[in-house]
């Protein structure tokens, strides 16, 4: 148990659809992020919330929308996706950020396919 | 813009030998971090280092903060079956709050 929960686990989507992904944290961190794992490519940073509040975002595309009502809780939208964005979609909080309160703890991810 | 090279790529090894697997960038970092993700996981933090010089271990892995700031090594020794899985550096420049950057991973693989 990590202390991150993201559902749900796999998503099969097609292109029209929307759907959401979401993420829990137990940790009493402040900082939560979104990455994207695609096969053999390093994790690629998508957007960083810090106290509710968006402080990253690493030129995203708008098909994907976060949204972060609270610090225990990260959402990421999606809507008209591609099937190149079918990969790992990770969450990960941490303490603070900056420094050694930036140690990252990851959920176990939601593995979507878009079709 | 900043990379990270991690290698060596992937691994195949007999159960009991000792790995070691490096990180370099192309700037100067002030974290230096591993991680190792199991198959269907998230990646799990193994170690963290803060300082140049810096020598930790966890268990049967040691890791290092390079002298030049610029790399980390992870040594895994007397590997046993259950070390499979993909092991990843990240780092950060002091600059770059909230912009973790990650290696491209080295597969390991142990063979009993």
């Amino acid at each position: 148990e990590t202390g991150v929960t993201q559902t749900p686990r796999h998503l099969v989507m097609g292109m029209t659809n929307k759907k959401s992904l979401k993420c829990e944290q137990h940790l009493g961190h402040n900082a939560m992020y979104w990455y994207k794992q695609s096969a053999k490519k390093p994790l690629e940073l998508m957007f960083v919330y810090n106290f509710k509040e968006q402080t990253e975002n690493n030129s995203v595309p708008s098909r994907f929308s976060p949204e972060c009502p609270n610090s225990s809780h990260l959402f990421l939208h999606l809507h008209t996706l591609q099937p190149e964005d079918s990969a790992l979609y990770l969450c990960a909080s941490s303490q603070d950020l900056g420094g050694r309160s930036e140690k990252l703890f990851f959920g176990s991810g939601t593995q979507l396919s878009v079709l | 813009g900043q990379q990270l090279n991690q290698s060596p790529q992937s691994m195949f090894i007999q159960e009991g030998e000792d790995v070691s697997m490096n990180c370099t960038s192309s700037s100067i970092f002030n974290t230096w971090l591993w991680y190792k993700q199991d198959p269907g996981e998230g990646p799990v933090l193994l170690i963290a280092l803060y300082k140049a010089g810096e020598l930790t271990s966890n268990g049967r892995l040691t890791a290092q903060f390079g002298i030049t700031r610029k790399d980390s090594f992870l040594n895994i020794s007397a590997s046993i079956p259950s070390d499979v899985g993909i092991y990843f550096c990240a780092g950060q420049a002091i600059s770059n709050t909230g912009k973790l950057i990650f290696g491209q991973g080295t597969t390991l693989q142990v063979k009993p």
